[in-house]
């Protein structure tokens, strides 16, 4: 199957700081790319989805001036959290997609686990 | 509105065979995904139903039915890796994957 990676796999932030995750999908262009978030024995979270060259989709109750997501090309989009608050602690999963293969699987990243202090 | 249904856990011992079932309900429907998710990773895809019918892949099928909007996972020969969650997920007329809270399955000896 295709790659997708992220970029950091953790990190731990100051309150009111701001974190970038990168996601890139390796060996294939991703037309379509979801951000997911996860807290701990919970489903995951769809916050908005990206198409390459356009604003990305942002689900009901999820900010879009505190998570600002760019898809510049089709192998990288990236997740800012902005002035991140220990209630932004979370799982942030990136998946990839190409819309133009048969069944638009989503393939994932390995996740970034971020903590804020 | 869009939902799903699984149980929230189960228990199977090493070496028999488990079946987790589905039902979902969604706006549009464009296949559904199951993907197995172990604690502190990101999901990983296990198979892919769009037609009625069971798929086998190995110790592994998936059965849909679209008309009652039912599917099932089966999983043979259990092994202590298998313990993980197991998360079935329709794709909406969206293409955008619908996801529950999933089942917990948990492989003794």
């Amino acid at each position: 199957g295709a790659v997708v990676s992220q970029h950091p796999s953790w990190v731990i932030c100051k309150s009111g700081t701001s974190v970038k995750i990168e996601c890139r999908s390796l060996d294939f262009q991703a037309t379509t790319m979801f951000w997911y978030r996860q807290f701990p024995k919970q489903s995951l979270m769809l916050m908005a989805t990206s198409n390459e060259g356009s604003k990305a989709t942002y689900e009901q109750g999820v900010e879009k001036d505190k998570f600002l997501i760019n898809h510049a090309s089709l192998t990288l989009s990236t997740l800012t959290v902005t002035s991140a608050h220990p209630e932004d602690s979370s799982f942030y999963i990136c998946s990839a997609s190409n819309l133009a293969e048969d069944y638009n699987e989503q393939f994932f990243g390995p996740g970034t686990r971020l903590t804020v202090l | 509105g869009q939902n799903i249904d699984q149980p929230t856990e189960m228990t199977a011992t090493e070496g028999a065979i488990v079946q987790i079932n589905c039902t979902y309900q969604t706006s549009g429907f464009n296949g559904l995904f199951w993907y197995q998710q172990h604690a502190g990773e990101a999901p990983t895809f296990l198979s892919y139903n769009v037609l009625d019918g069971l798929e086998e892949k190995g110790r592994f099928s998936s059965f849909l039915s679209r008309s009652k909007g039912y599917s099932y996972l089966l999983l043979k020969e259990l092994q202590m890796k298998d313990s993980a969650s197991y998360l079935c997920a329709p794709m909406d007329s969206n293409y955008q994957l619908i996801w529950g809270a999933g089942t917990k399955l948990i492989i003794k000896p």
